[in-house]
């Protein structure tokens, strides 16, 4: 069965620092998709990045980036220059099948502290 | 802007008093979705529609049942919430059969309190 895991329940870092929350996952299928999604307080989940088990380089979105390491089954994603506005809950995910399901890691809760 | 919108944003309904909640979507997608997030935990799927096609997840309690009309709307229908079923209700959206990232687009979704 597939699974993600996201051990950290808590993550602090000061502003303009770089971060890292870290995700590994579980799956038999070749073909698999990561996603990172940060949900602000008010709730709505806003897609920040994806990566794709043939992609070859490491996904890149602005200040996010995305550490993929295919062997160890994990992909942890960093955040560069935190800004105040970055303090959320941090999802993974992984494309579980057909009609795109997501399944959901526990979620890291990131502060960024002035 | 195209986009997925929830009604209400906020919801209170009494212990067993049948409740609805609405999703609508202008992206044309047709995939919906409904979860359930209680506090500090992880969105779990309830069920999803592809267009008319109903699929239920295996461990989405009775209670809970779904209608989509049209493609651009979709509802959640609590029949008896219990205290338990309070929780954030999310409504997303995808279209698998487009090229890209296929992600799903989430709504703001509808916190709801059983009192």
């Amino acid at each position: 069965a597939q699974k993600i895991t996201q051990t950290q329940p808590g993550m602090f870092v000061q502003e303009k620092e770089a971060v890292t929350l870290d995700c590994t996952y579980d799956t038999s299928d070749p073909s698999y998709g990561l996603f990172w999604y940060k949900q602000p307080s008010s709730g709505e989940m806003i897609f920040l990045i994806y990566q794709g088990s043939y992609d070859q380089q490491n996904a890149t979105e602005g200040r996010y980036s995305l550490n993929f390491q295919k062997a160890r089954k994990s992909a942890n994603l960093v955040i560069s220059a935190s800004q105040l506005g970055d303090s959320a809950m941090y999802f993974c995910a992984m494309r579980e099948g057909g009609y795109n399901k997501l399944i959901f890691g526990a979620g890291t809760r990131l502060a960024v502290h002035p | 802007d195209a986009m997925v919108i929830q009604n209400p944003r906020y919801q209170v309904t009494q212990f067993g008093k049948p409740v609805t909640l609405s999703c609508s979507q202008t992206l044309n997608h047709n995939v919906m979705y409904w979860y359930q997030q209680k506090s500090s935990q992880a969105p779990k799927l309830l069920f999803h529609y592809y267009d008319k096609d109903f699929n239920n997840e295996a461990d989405t309690p009775d209670n809970f049942q779904s209608r989509r009309p049209n493609t651009s709307f979709c509802f959640l229908d609590i029949r008896s919430p219990g205290l338990g079923d309070a929780a954030m209700y999310l409504c997303a959206t995808s279209n698998p059969g487009l090229a890209g990232y296929n992600e799903q687009f989430f709504g703001p979704g509808t916190r709801l309190t059983v009192l």
